[in-house]
Parts: C-alpha cells; sequence; structure tokens
C-alpha cells in the first residue's frame, strides 16, 4: 500500500474556479501534513502545513485535514494561470523522522 | 537572506568518477536532506542529518555517502556513480527534524551520469 497517494492529474480548471486537490495516507499516526507546489524543474516550496482536524484558510488556500479517514486536502479559490503547478502532499511518518511524499498531482488552469 | 545552496546546478560526468554535490544552509537548521526526483517515482529520500555527526538512511541510500561535520554543511557524495543516478537531487532543510515543520528546499541539482 503506497504510504500517500495522489490522482496524478492533470486537474483542468478554469481561471477563476475552485481547484481541489486530494491526498489519502496510510500511516495512522502521522501528525503533519504539507501541502508543496512544484513548478517544472524547479525545486518544491511550502503552501500549506496543517496539524489539526478541520479547515486552515490562508489567502486563497485552505488545508482540510480528516485524521479519522486519513485523507487532506488543498483547495484553491479563485484559480490563476500561475497556480498550474504540481502540488505535492507530505506527510510525517508516526514514527522516526522521514518524511512520506506523494507523486503529485498536476494543475492546469486555462484562461 | 535564508536559503539552502546546492553546487553544481548542472553536473554531466562519466560512470565511476566520484564527485560531490555540496549543500549549505544559512538558518541554522539542525535537519538536513537529500532527495532525489525521477519522473514517476517522485521525491525519494536518501540520507537524512538530525544534527552534526547524526545522519541516518532514507529510503534509497545504495550508492550515496553524506557526512556532517559542520552544521550548515551536508555533502552528497557518489563515491562510484552508475547511469542509474541520473536523476534531479534536492537537498532540504528545517529547523528541528521531528517532521512536524516544513522543509526548504534548494534549487536542485541536474546529474547526468554517462
Amino acid at each position: 500500500q503506497k504510504e500517500v497517494e495522489q490522482n496524478s492529474g492533470p486537474l483542468s480548471v478554469p481561471e477563476g474556479a475552485i481547484a481541489s486537490l486530494n491526498c489519502t495516507y496510510s500511516d495512522r499516526g502521522s501528525q503533519s501534513f504539507f501541502w508543496y507546489r512544484q513548478y517544472s524543474g524547479k525545486s518544491p516550496e511550502l503552501i500549506m502545513f496543517i496539524y489539526s482536524n478541520g479547515d486552515k484558510e490562508d489567502g486563497r488556500f485552505t488545508a482540510q485535514l480528516n485524521k479519522a479517514s486519513q485523507y487532506v486536502s488543498l483547495l484553491i479559490r479563485d484559480s490563476q494561470p500561475s497556480d498550474s503547478a504540481t502540488y505535492l502532499c507530505v506527510v510525517n511518518r508516526g514514527s522516526g523522522y522521514a518524511l512520506n511524499f506523494g507523486k503529485g498531482t498536476s494543475l492546469l488552469v486555462t484562461p | 537572506e535564508a536559503q539552502v545552496t546546492q553546487n553544481p546546478r548542472y553536473l554531466i560526468t562519466v560512470t565511476g568518477k566520484k564527485l560531490t554535490v555540496t549543500c549549505s544552509q544559512n538558518m541554522n537548521h539542525e535537519y538536513m536532506s537529500w532527495y532525489r526526483q525521477d519522473p514517476g517515482l517522485g521525491l525519494r529520500q536518501i540520507y537524512y542529518s538530525m544534527n552534526v555527526e547524526v545522519t541516518d538512511k532514507g529510503d534509497v541510500p545504495e550508492g550515496y555517502k553524506v557526512s556532517r561535520k559542520e552544521k550548515r554543511n551536508f555533502p552528497l557524495i557518489l563515491e562510484s556513480p552508475s547511469p542509474n543516478q541520473t536523476s534531479l537531487y534536492f537537498c532540504a532543510s528545517s529547523l528541528q527534524g521531528l517532521g512536524n515543520q516544513p522543509q526548504h528546499f534548494g534549487d536542485g541539482t541536474r546529474l547526468s551520469i554517462l
């Protein structure tokens, strides 16, 4: 079973719409959840992190966490073409100090 | 400016010729890590270091060595590179390595082993 699963996409949304990116994880001991954005050939950059169940909002971004369902999502409101990138879901391992990385969801925002 | 600096950014070399990719951070972070990224496989951790002189294997350590003699530096060493080590490599650091803090990534090093 893959530790962190994401739909590879591409997810295509029109400019101005809400993009919804989803991630499931298998380690019930995980406590920390991160979303990174990665443009092609560039390094990942942190978008959001969330530690508690519920929603966390930061500008146009909202992270949602449901530990019972082992599900974390990222909503991007008013999507812009500059949001077109691959979004990585990253989850800490319940034991030890390593992280589990999803393979990423490719998002395409069309003008 | 807070940053993680990797060098070189690009390198083409031949099988068996030892190489070192340097990584330096100026944020006084305790935790540093090396990842490789390959199409279809995502980011995979090679080695990590919790602090000076403390290193441990990640998921794909074979063929790599690391050292952490100073807090700011964490070089990745390929003693005898092979073509299957052709990849995009990222160094990252975080304040502490408890898994609950975001990581800051370097700009990446693209290695081609012929």
